[in-house]
Formats: C-alpha cells, sequence, structure tokens
C-alpha cells in the first residue's frame, strides 16, 4: 500500500533549524506538499510542489526532494512554528492521495 | 474570497444515517476539485477522496471506498460526504478542502465533528 513515512516528533530551540523528512517510494515521480496545523485548527498548505511556497507563507519555510525523501525545513524556528506537520502525495499507479504520518514540532 | 463553510457538529447512534455539507462561495464551484479529510481525535490525516462537480468525476482513497459516499450539488454549490450505516470508528473532525490544481490544498473548511455513540 502506498505510504508516507514520517519522524514523530522534532524538537529545536528558537531560532535554529528544524528538518523534517517524509519517505515513500512514490516521492521520486510525484510531488510533495507540506501542511502545518496546529491544535484546533484546520491544515494549513505551506509548501506546494516539492518547494513553492504559497503567498503569505514565511520565507522560513522551505521544502526540498530528492529520491524518494521530501524534506521540509524551518530555518531560524519560531515559538508560533509550534504544530504539527504533514507531507502529502499522489499514488503513482492509481488515483489515490495519502496524508504522512505527521510530526509534531516543538519550539522551545 | 474562496470559502468553504461546513455544517454544524453531529451526535449520532450507531446504525443512523448522516450527511455533512461544505458550501462553497467565492470561485466557480464546477471548475476546481474538492476533497474530504477525516482526522480522528488525537490522529493524524486521512485523505478520503476527491470529486470535480464539473462532471461528477470522484476518486476514493482505498480505505474508504465503499464505506462512504462523496457527491456534490451544483445548484447550491455544496459538497456532501454521507454514510449509510454510521460506526463508532466513524468518530471524527471532517474537513472538506479545494486545491488550485489537484494536490495543493489552498482552501480548507473549519471541520465538521461528528460524534457516534450509543
Amino acid at each position: 500500500s502506498f505510504e508516507l513515512t514520517q519522524p514523530p516528533s522534532v524538537s529545536v530551540s528558537p531560532g535554529q533549524t528544524a528538518r523534517i523528512t517524509c519517505s515513500g517510494d512514490a516521492l521520486p515521480k510525484k510531488y510533495a506538499y507540506w501542511y502545518q496545523q496546529k491544535s484546533g485548527q484546520a491544515p494549513v498548505l505551506v509548501i506546494y510542489e516539492d518547494s513553492k511556497r504559497p503567498s503569505g507563507i514565511p520565507e522560513r519555510f522551505s521544502g526540498s526532494s530528492s529520491g524518494t525523501m521530501a524534506t521540509l525545513t524551518i530555518s531560524g524556528a519560531q515559538v508560533e512554528d509550534e504544530a504539527d506537520y504533514y507531507c502529502y502525495s499522489t499514488d503513482s499507479s492509481v488515483n489515490n492521495s495519502v496524508f504522512g504520518t505527521g510530526t509534531k514540532v516543538t519550539v522551545l | 474570497e474562496v470559502q468553504l463553510v461546513q455544517s454544524g457538529a453531529e451526535v449520532k447512534k450507531p446504525g443512523e444515517s448522516l450527511k455533512i455539507s461544505c458550501k462553497a462561495s467565492g470561485y466557480n464551484f464546477t471548475s476546481y476539485w474538492i476533497a474530504w479529510v477525516r482526522q480522528m481525535p488525537g490522529k493524524g490525516l486521512e485523505w478520503m477522496g476527491i470529486l470535480y462537480p464539473g462532471d461528477s468525476e470522484t476518486r476514493y482513497s482505498p480505505a474508504f471506498q465503499g464505506q462512504v459516499t462523496i457527491s456534490a450539488d451544483k445548484s447550491i454549490n455544496t459538497a456532501y460526504l454521507q454514510w449509510s450505516s454510521l460506526k463508532a470508528s466513524d468518530t471524527a473532525t471532517y474537513y472538506c478542502a479545494r486545491p488550485t490544481t489537484y494536490s495543493d490544498y489552498h482552501y480548507w473548511g473549519q471541520g465538521t465533528l461528528v460524534t457516534v455513540s450509543s
């Protein structure tokens, strides 16, 4: 089955760089997308098509992808970046999509 | 301004049916896909399926195929998610989301909490 695997948690101090990985067999052929979800809120798109940033998303958020791994980087993480982050992609062979397992980012 | 406004919280008993809604505004409803996403209490996001209101093409995650029905009423710019027989395990918050192309969900509804309990 189609899966995207993320580390359960990442912890950084304010101003440090947080890197969240997403591993999946379809990623060499399909784009990765990244969503931020703060407690009690709907998700927000922070990166699309591997590395593009929607308007309104701070420049400290960046994305990259190589082979079977995509990475979300928060450069100079802020306390307000504490949230759950989910990668997302589509299956290369069928009309199916999936979210990653999710990573809780703690900034303290 | 694009807006997705979902119907309110529901409390149902196992075996009951339910249809929740997602009313879209601020764009041409028939020109963009609309998806549904489940989030069980304390758990991650799960992609359920997606519908293109223009021609009603619908794609389901294998995990949800046959368990729910996704539909839309173009005349009132509203998408639906329905169950014919709820289970306690359907307890979750359900979000509708609209991409700009297919996977980039720039717009989200506020979520609908469905509680299924005897």
